[in-house]
C-alpha cells in the first residue's frame, strides 16, 4: 500500500498568515492526490483534487500544488472559518490511502 | 444538491452483523464510484471499501477484507456495507462518500453526516 505522510501535525497560526503543509507518498501517485478540511464533529469536505483543482465554492486562498511524492496545500491568508484539521489523500492505487492529518490552530 | 442519508450502525456486541445503508439523492447515482470511509474516537480518517457505479467491482482495506462487504442497488440509490465479525478496533464513525468519478480509484467529493458504529465486548 501506498504510505501517506503530513507536515506539520500541528500548526499555530494567526489570521492572515500564510500557512502551507506538506503531504508526501511513499511512491508516486502521479497528480492523483485531494486534500480534504474537516471541522470538530462534521464529515470531511473536498477542497482540492488532481493535485490543484479547486473545488467549486472553495475560497481562492486555498490551492495546491505538487506531483510525484511531494505535495503542498497552500493557505494565502488564514481567516477564521479555516482552524480545522487538513487531511491530503492518494488515489492513484484502489487501496486508498490518508495522510495522518494537520491540524491548524490559533496561535 | 447531492443529499446522502446513512441509516445503521449503533451499538453492537463484538462479532455482532450490522448493516450500514446510505440514501442518495439529486444525482445519477450509478454513475458514480462510492466510498465508505471511517473514523475511529479522535483518530484520523481510514479508508475502508469502495465499489464500481455497476457494482461490478469491490475493493477493501485488509483488515476488513472477508468480514466487511460493500454492495449497492441502483435502482434504489442506496449503497450498503454488510459489516461481520465486528470488533472492538472496527468502533468508528462510518461515512458513506459519493466518488467524483465514474471509474477507478477516486477522491470523495460528497460525503454523509456520518454513522456512530460502536462494537461493545
Amino acid at each position: 500500500d501506498i504510505q501517506m505522510t503530513q507536515s506539520p501535525s500541528t500548526l499555530s497560526a494567526s489570521i492572515g498568515d500564510r500557512v502551507t503543509i506538506t503531504c508526501r507518498a511513499s511512491q508516486s501517485v502521479s497528480t492523483w492526490l485531494a486534500w480534504y478540511q474537516q471541522k470538530p464533529g462534521k464529515a470531511p469536505k473536498l477542497l482540492i483534487s488532481k493535485a490543484s483543482t479547486l473545488e467549486g465554492g472553495v475560497p481562492l486562498r486555498f490551492s495546491g500544488s505538487g506531483s510525484g511524492t511531494e505535495f503542498t496545500l497552500t493557505i494565502s491568508s488564514l481567516q477564521p472559518d479555516d482552524f480545522a484539521t487538513y487531511y491530503c489523500q492518494q488515489y492513484s492505487s484502489y487501496s486508498l490511502t490518508f495522510g495522518p492529518g494537520t491540524k491548524v490552530d490559533i496561535k | 444538491e447531492v443529499q446522502m442519508l446513512e441509516s445503521g450502525g449503533g451499538l453492537v456486541q463484538s462479532g455482532g452483523s450490522p448493516r450500514l445503508s446510505c440514501v442518495v439523492s439529486g444525482v445519477t447515482f450509478s454513475s458514480y464510484v462510492m466510498n465508505w470511509v471511517r473514523q475511529a474516537p479522535g483518530r484520523g480518517l481510514e479508508w475502508v471499501s469502495s465499489i464500481s457505479g455497476r457494482g461490478d467491482y469491490t475493493y477493501y482495506e485488509d483488515s476488513v477484507k472477508g468480514r466487511f462487504t460493500i454492495s449497492r442497488d441502483n435502482s434504489k440509490n442506496t449503497l450498503y456495507l454488510q459489516m461481520n465479525g465486528l470488533r472492538a478496533e472496527d468502533t468508528a464513525i462510518y461515512y458513506c462518500a459519493k466518488g467524483g468519478c465514474n471509474g477507478g480509484s477516486c477522491f470523495s467529493d460528497y460525503w454523509g453526516q456520518g454513522i456512530p458504529v460502536t462494537v461493545s465486548s
